[in-house]
């Protein structure tokens, strides 16, 4: 299994900021995965990222409002922009395209 | 695409007693079906985890099953502990899509 860190691991943010969530894995992976999970709820994909090609986001998420880095195979980034109380949640990074595995969440709020 | 359905979304067992989650898949295609653990504060954890060509997987105190003709998988856990507290999420998976489908969680309470 991939070990995986996300900086920071909460923040509180005022509305119309962005932050810039961090996700680092301690071994090389081809696909990185960004979650969002609000409030007592399941995890939904935000987007996938391959290093050297646009991230593909779901349905519902679009890069204007959370653009993605992926400069090399054991890091990306996921920033929240203009934000508003809405994108109060987790955000998970996870790894693996067969058993995937996730980071601890960086937990985000909102005011 | 796939729709996976968790049930029951809360439940409450004594310690000692046996406890099971229960998931339901719509695509026939899926063929790994993994169980994770998330403790308050944490992420998920994968605790165990089976494909299509299995009907039953254990690990200690842990168990899955699944019935492909049903569509259905289950998590039991057995002798439950206190420290077993936490919300559980099934997921489904095809093998040549990168996408996983969660379920809605199940929040398990072991009262000592």
């Amino acid at each position: 299994s991939a070990v995986i860190s996300q900086k920071p691991s909460r923040d509180i943010c005022q509305r119309g900021t962005s932050l810039t969530i961090q996700c680092q894995v301690d071994s090389q992976v081809t696909m990185m995965f960004w979650y969002r999970q609000q409030p007592g709820q399941s995890l939904t994909l935000i987007a996938t990222a391959n290093q050297g090609s646009e991230a593909t986001y779901e349905s519902g998420f679009v890069i204007d409002k959370f653009p993605i880095s992926r400069p090399n195979l054991t890091f990306s980034t996921l920033t929240v922009s203009n934000m508003s109380p809405e994108d109060s949640s987790i955000y998970l990074c996870s790894v693996g395209t067969n058993e995937q595995y996730f980071g601890p969440g960086t937990r985000l709020t909102v005011t | 695409g796939e729709n996976v359905e968790q049930h029951p979304s809360t439940l409450s067992v004594q310690e000692g007693d046996s406890a099971v989650i229960k998931c339901t898949y719509s695509d026939s295609a899926s063929n790994y079906f993994p169980w994770y653990k998330q403790e308050l504060g944490k992420g998920p954890q994968l605790i165990i985890d089976i494909r299509s060509n299995v009907g039953e997987k254990k690990d200690q105190r842990i168990a899955v099953t699944l019935n492909k003709t049903a569509k259905h998988f289950s998590l039991h856990i057995t002798e439950t502990q206190p420290e077993d507290s936490a919300v559980y999420f099934c997921a489904a998976k095809r093998s040549n899509f990168n996408k996983f489908y969660f379920g809605s969680g199940t929040k398990l309470n072991v009262k000592p």
